[in-house]
């Protein structure tokens, strides 16, 4: 089966710094990739659709320039979060999808836990 | 966005009693699926759903969407301690994504006890 990694699986940073977030499709070539974030005891929420080369598009209330999402390739997209502060304490995860349509199965990663001190 | 709402919250249930969670929605998808998320781990697909009525099985999981295309339940028969976990449903964001978003029930927490 298709299988998504995500590194770090754990980080902690201080606020004010940045941190990225790696997403990889290790099998299959991903022409889009989701993002992600998930607090405690809730459900899923998207934050950013990324096609390979081209912009993310940004759900709404999620801030484009403290979230940038960089899909360089067919396999591998990172989330960075910068001038990180204690309120983007979350659980991030990616999916991933072989193709552009909905037809497509999305694949999950098995999510980056960050802290912010 | 056409909004899931999964019942109940959270379940406890002991070893061997099924369970049945439901997800329910004002709007009618094209698909619904199920999938399960472990603690610290990302969902795993269970099943997608997408003609009105289908019933699928899966070993101890039954999964069913309605005739309207509103509603799913997921059913386990003979709940075993593995069958723990978040269990979450999520469909298209909308009618006309082409993009395939999904957006996710708030879920529901499901503990069996020994």
């Amino acid at each position: 089966g298709a299988v998504v990694s995500q590194h770090p699986s754990r980080v902690i940073c201080k606020s004010g710094t940045s941190v990225k977030i790696e997403c990889r499709s290790l099998d299959f070539q991903a022409t889009t990739m989701f993002w992600y974030r998930q607090f405690p005891k809730q459900s899923l929420m998207l934050m950013a659709t990324s096609n390979e080369g081209s912009k993310a598009t940004y759900e709404q209330g999620v801030e484009k320039d403290k979230f940038l999402i960089n899909h360089a390739s067919l396999t591998l997209s990172t989330l960075t979060v910068t001038s990180a502060h204690p309120e983007d304490s979350s659980f991030y995860i990616c999916s991933a999808r072989a193709g552009t349509s909905g037809r497509y199965e999305q694949y999950f990663g098995p999510g980056t836990r960050l802290t912010v001190t | 966005t056409q909004l899931l709402e999964q019942s109940p919250q959270f379940l406890s249930i002991q070893e061997g009693e099924n369970l049945t969670v439901y997800c329910n929605s004002s709007s009618v998808f094209s698909s619904l699926q199920w999938y399960r998320q472990e603690p610290g781990e990302g969902p795993v697909l269970l099943v997608t759903v997408v003609t009105g009525g289908e019933v699928k099985k899966l070993k101890r999981l039954t999964f069913q969407f309605g005739d309207a295309r509103k509603d799913s339940s997921l059913h386990i028969t003979a709940a075993q301690t593995g069958d723990t976990g978040l269990y979450l449903c999520a469909g298209p964001t909308s009618t006309t994504d082409s993009w395939g978003k999904l957006q996710f029930g708030a879920g529901t927490q499901v503990v069996v006890t020994p």
